[in-house]
């Protein structure tokens, strides 16, 4: 069966630290990949894609890579900060039609 | 603020009224989606629009109802719903193309008494 999954535990780091999230998914074959940011009450906001044929993409402190072989992304967010505290939903895509599939999201602590 | 914005925030109603959502964007965006989002699950893609024409249903019952009136508004009926469709109903636009990311509103929280 199809599946994607991300840490189902919430991950707890000390400020400062890099944050590292994992998303895996099984008979997918994604045209590309979302990350997403969902604050509590709030709509998910978008964050980084990447596409297939990408192995990697940086914005600012965030750094998406895309292991299609490993069918894993990870999603590191470096000299992590308190308001970085969320959960974090993965997206993937499979081919030209607008559905979205997320991943089940990974609750992020950093603590001050 | 978003740029997607959805009334009413919150809605109460029972199993025999009938309401309306509303979503509203201004982007100029011709996708338009619903998604419905349980507590702690990700959200759960209804209905997708494209250039005011329904392409997607993700075999949602009857009792929701979607309309575009136009490429700016994106409603959501209801009509006689379950305690079980008690959730977050989410709102989202993107632009036309491959590789472009959806603009999701705050939502709707509605509970079904």
């Amino acid at each position: 069966s199809q599946k994607i999954e991300q840490n189902s535990e919430a991950l707890n780091i000390q400020e400062g630290k890099t944050a590292t999230l994992t998303c895996n998914y099984t008979n997918y074959s994604p045209a590309y990949l979302q990350w997403y940011r969902q604050d509590p009450g709030r709509g998910p906001v978008f964050l980084l894609l990447i596409r297939e044929n990408e192995k990697e993409k940086r914005k600012e402190r965030l750094k998406v890579t895309f292991d299609t072989t490993l069918k894993q992304s990870l999603f590191h967010i470096t000299a992590s900060q308190p308001a970085d505290s969320a959960t974090y939903l993965c997206a993937l895509r499979m081919d030209s039609s607008y559905k979205l599939i997320f991943g089940s999201g990974t609750r992020l602590l950093v603590r001050p | 603020d978003t740029e997607v914005t959805q009334t009413p925030k919150h809605l109460v109603m029972g199993m025999t009224n009938k309401k309306s959502l509303k979503c509203e964007q201004h982007m100029g965006h011709r996708a338009m989606y619903w998604y419905k989002q349980k507590a702690k699950k990700p959200p759960e893609l209804m209905f997708v629009y494209s250039y005011e024409k329904l392409s997607i249903n993700e075999s949602v019952p009857s009792r929701f109802s979607p309309e575009c009136p136009n490429s700016s508004l994106l409603n959501l009926h209801l009509h006689a719903l379950q305690p079980e469709d008690s959730a977050l109903y989410l709102c989202a636009s993107s632009p036309q193309g491959v590789y472009q990311p959806q603009h999701f509103g705050d939502g709707t929280r509605l509970s079904i008494l």
